[in-house]
């Protein structure tokens, strides 16, 4: 299975809802990512867990809570966003967090901030 | 910190032409270079790379330079049919930086 799964595909939340993105992978991959990727733009790394720890947060709001529960799932926890953070929202998997391997990415959740 | 920039972010050429990205990078200490192809709806793919102990690499119609004097990498595609369509991501590591720094990518139109 070389394929990283996420769910839900499109969410619309309001400013005052909590929701969160799930994403999973089946490839022993030992370090997982979460990015925001915006219309016309290349993705924005937002989090790197390795072997299941924290390992970058690129200066993300508190707003987004990663959380990964074990080595092939991740959770990216929303509350009180801003319009402004409607995005895709990409999981991605690799085999070591050091950036020289493939990165297989999910589809994407469609997030809209109303 | 490293910067990478990606030419042109427009590309429109004909069926069966050859299609030509260009990438430079600022740090020489950069040593693995992938390109990424995101078709209009989909995830990002990749499709090629090419680390800093090779100056080019290919895979049936698509191929990867490297110029590591001039810091500069290119992803060439020949006889384009249009299923290249997409937009092409060029990537880097620094050495110094376990993370990917991405071009602005390029909007790849194959014209039938």
């Amino acid at each position: 299975d070389t394929e990283v799964t996420q769910t839900p595909k499109h969410l619309v939340m309001g400013m005052t809802n909590k929701k969160s993105l799930k994403c999973e992978q089946h490839m022993g991959h030992r370090a997982m990512y979460w990015y925001k990727q915006k219309a016309k733009k290349p993705p924005e790394l937002m989090f790197v867990y390795s072997y299941e720890k924290l390992s970058i947060n690129e200066s993300v709001p508190s707003r987004f809570s990663p959380e990964c529960p074990n080595s092939s799932l991740l959770n990216l926890h929303l509350h009180a966003l801003q319009p402004e953070d409607s995005a895709l929202y990409l999981c991605a998997s690799s085999q070591h967090e050091d950036g020289t391997y493939e990165q297989y990415f999910g589809p994407g959740t469609r997030l809209t901030v109303t | 910190g490293e910067n990478v920039e990606q030419h042109p972010s427009t590309l429109s050429v004909q069926e069966g032409d050859s299609a030509v990205i260009k990438c430079t990078y600022s740090d020489s200490a950069s040593n693995y270079f992938p390109w990424y192809k995101q078709e209009l709806g989909k995830r990002p793919q990749l499709i090629i790379d090419i680390r800093s102990n090779v100056g080019e690499k290919k895979d049936q119609r698509i191929a990867v330079t490297l110029n590591k004097t001039a810091k500069h990498f290119s992803l060439h595609i020949t006889e384009t049919q249009p299923e290249d369509s997409a937009v092409y991501f060029c990537a880097t590591n620094p050495d110094s930086n376990y993370q990917l720094i991405w071009g602005a990518g390029t909007k790849l139109i194959i014209k039938p």
